[in-house]
C-alpha cells in the first residue's frame, strides 16, 4: 500500500504572505493531482503533473513534481482569503490501479 | 472542466427510510467512485465500478449498496438509514490519459 504524507497539517497564514504545502511518499507515482475543497463541497482538480521535475503555474500558484515522481509541492504567492480551503494531493502508481489520497493540508488566510 | 452530477445536494430523513443518492457524469469515462467524508476528515473509499454491470467495494465497509447499469449512471442505496450514516457521499469519475479523478459536488445526508 502506498502513502502520500502532506504537511503542514494546518497553516493559517496573512493575506499577502507566501506560502508552500508538500506531499512526498515513499513510492513512484506515474502521476499526481492537486485538488483544493471547501467546506461541504467536493474537490476541485487543480493541476495533474506527470513527468519528474515538471513545474506547472496556475496564476499565483506553482506545482513542482519531483525529479523521482515521489514528492510535489504546491507554492502559492501573495495568499489571498480565496485560496482558504483544504489543499489535497493524490495519485496513481506505477501500474495505474491504486489511486490514493494524502490527508491534505488545512489552508487559512487571514484578511 | 468535468461534467459530473450529484442529486440531492442535502438530505434530511427519518431513521428506516430507503434513500438513493444520484450520480451522472457526461464524459463517458468506464470507471466511477464513491467516497464518504465525514467534516474535517479523510476521504474514504466505499465503492467503485470499472465499467457497466462492474461494481466493487472499496477500503471503507459500508451498508450501501451500488448498481451500474449505464456508463453514465452510478447511483448509491441505502435501504435502511440510520443515524450513523450521516455523513458527506462524493461521486467521482476518472478521466484519461492521466486517471485523475473529477468529483461531483457531494451529497450532504443527515439522518435523524
Amino acid at each position: 500500500t502506498q502513502l502520500l504524507e502532506q504537511s503542514p497539517q494546518f497553516l493559517s497564514i496573512q493575506e499577502g504572505e507566501n506560502l508552500t504545502v508538500y506531499c512526498n511518499s515513499s513510492s513512484v507515482f506515474s502521476s499526481l493531482q492537486w485538488y483544493r475543497q471547501e467546506p461541504g463541497e467536493g474537490p476541485v482538480l487543480l493541476v495533474t503533473v506527470v513527468t519528474g521535475g515538471e513545474v506547472k503555474k496556475l496564476k499565483r500558484l506553482t506545482f513542482q513534481f519531483g525529479d523521482a515522481r515521489k514528492d510535489s509541492s504546491l507554492h502559492i504567492t501573495a495568499a489571498q482569503p480565496g485560496d482558504t480551503g483544504l489543499y489535497l494531493c493524490a495519485g496513481h502508481d506505477n501500474y495505474g490501479q491504486n489511486f490514493v489520497f494524502g490527508p491534505g493540508t488545512r489552508l487559512s488566510v487571514l484578511p | 472542466e468535468a461534467d459530473i452530477y450529484q442529486t440531492p445536494r442535502y438530505l434530511v430523513i427519518g431513521t428506516g427510510k430507503k434513500i438513493t443518492l444520484e450520480c451522472s457524469q457526461t464524459m463517458g469515462h468506464d470507471k466511477m467512485y464513491w467516497y464518504q467524508q465525514d467534516p474535517g476528515m479523510e476521504l474514504h473509499l466505499i465503492h467503485y465500478s470499472y465499467g457497466v454491470n462492474s461494481t466493487e467495494k472499496g477500503d471503507l465497509s459500508s451498508e450501501s449498496t451500488v448498481s451500474r447499469i449505464r456508463t453514465e449512471h452510478f447511483p448509491l442505496t441505502l435501504e435502511s438509514a440510520r443515524p450513523s450514516h450521516t455523513s458527506q457521499y462524493l461521486c467521482a469519475s476518472r478521466g484519461r490519459p492521466y486517471n485523475e479523478q473529477f468529483f461531483g459536488p457531494g451529497t450532504r445526508l443527515t439522518v435523524l
